[in-house]
């Protein structure tokens, strides 16, 4: 079965320190969702992108977080400089539009110390 | 625009015995609502979709959905629990409130305990 890649799964680092996040999103699914997941918030969009396109980033904390599609095999998200309330598990999705699933990568767990 | 509301964040039922997790909507337009399910240190996985093609709907593990627009429910049902049941289960619906948006709204959230 064809699956989301996310890397890596476990990231630890220094407050203040840059965070990269890739996702490698099902080939030939044209839409690519970035979603954070904590106990308090429950599970948040933070942007989602159409033909690599950003539609919405609404979601996503502008100073310091940012999300690309360099290409159409390739997500990334980063957070510059990162903080602990980032401390979460990042999730990619992609999808084949509207009113279809999304599929579930299994997640980056980030822990900001 | 769309809601979800799941209404128990913690279930616990015996192994073998029904299990039922409730999902309710609101939405203007027609929904699309899906299932998915949260294991452990995993993604989210499909277990079904409504798409108004039937009311009851049946996907994969054993489990169905019955859309019922007058209760604008879409409740989930095994008539068996399985150890291997127990996760986190997510009710979602497609938000049509701005056309071409692709976006889910997701509910909170069930945790599923299997008693032994």
């Amino acid at each position: 079965d064809a699956r989301v890649t996310q890397t890596p799964r476990h990231k630890v680092t220094e407050m203040g320190q840059e965070v990269t996040m890739r996702c490698q999103p099902i080939l030939g699914h044209n839409t690519v969702f970035w979603y954070r997941q904590t106990m308090m918030q429950g599970l948040e969009l933070l942007a989602y992108f159409r033909n690599r396109a950003p539609l919405d980033d609404s979601g996503m904390p502008k100073d310091r977080f940012s999300a690309e599609m360099p290409d159409a095999t390739l997500a990334t998200l980063k957070i510059q400089p990162s903080e602990p309330r980032d401390s979460a598990v990042y999730f990619c999705a992609s999808g084949l539009g509207l009113n279809q699933p999304q599929h579930f990568g299994d997640g980056t767990r980030l822990s900001i110390l | 625009a769309q809601s979800v509301t799941q209404l128990g964040s913690h279930v616990s039922v015996s192994e073998g015995a029904l299990v039922l997790l409730r999902c309710n909507y609101s939405s203007s337009v027609p929904p699309y609502l899906f299932w998915y399910v949260q294991y452990p240190n995993q993604g989210l996985q499909l277990l079904l979709k409504y798409t108004s093609a039937a009311t009851l709907v049946k996907g994969i593990n054993g489990f169905e959905a019955e859309f019922k627009k007058s209760e604008t429910s879409f409740h989930l049902t095994k008539p068996s629990a399985h150890m291997s049941d127990a996760a986190e289960y997510f009710c979602a619906v497609s938000d049509l409130s701005n056309f071409g948006n692709e976006k889910l709204t997701f509910g909170t959230g069930t945790r599923l305990t299997i008693i032994p």
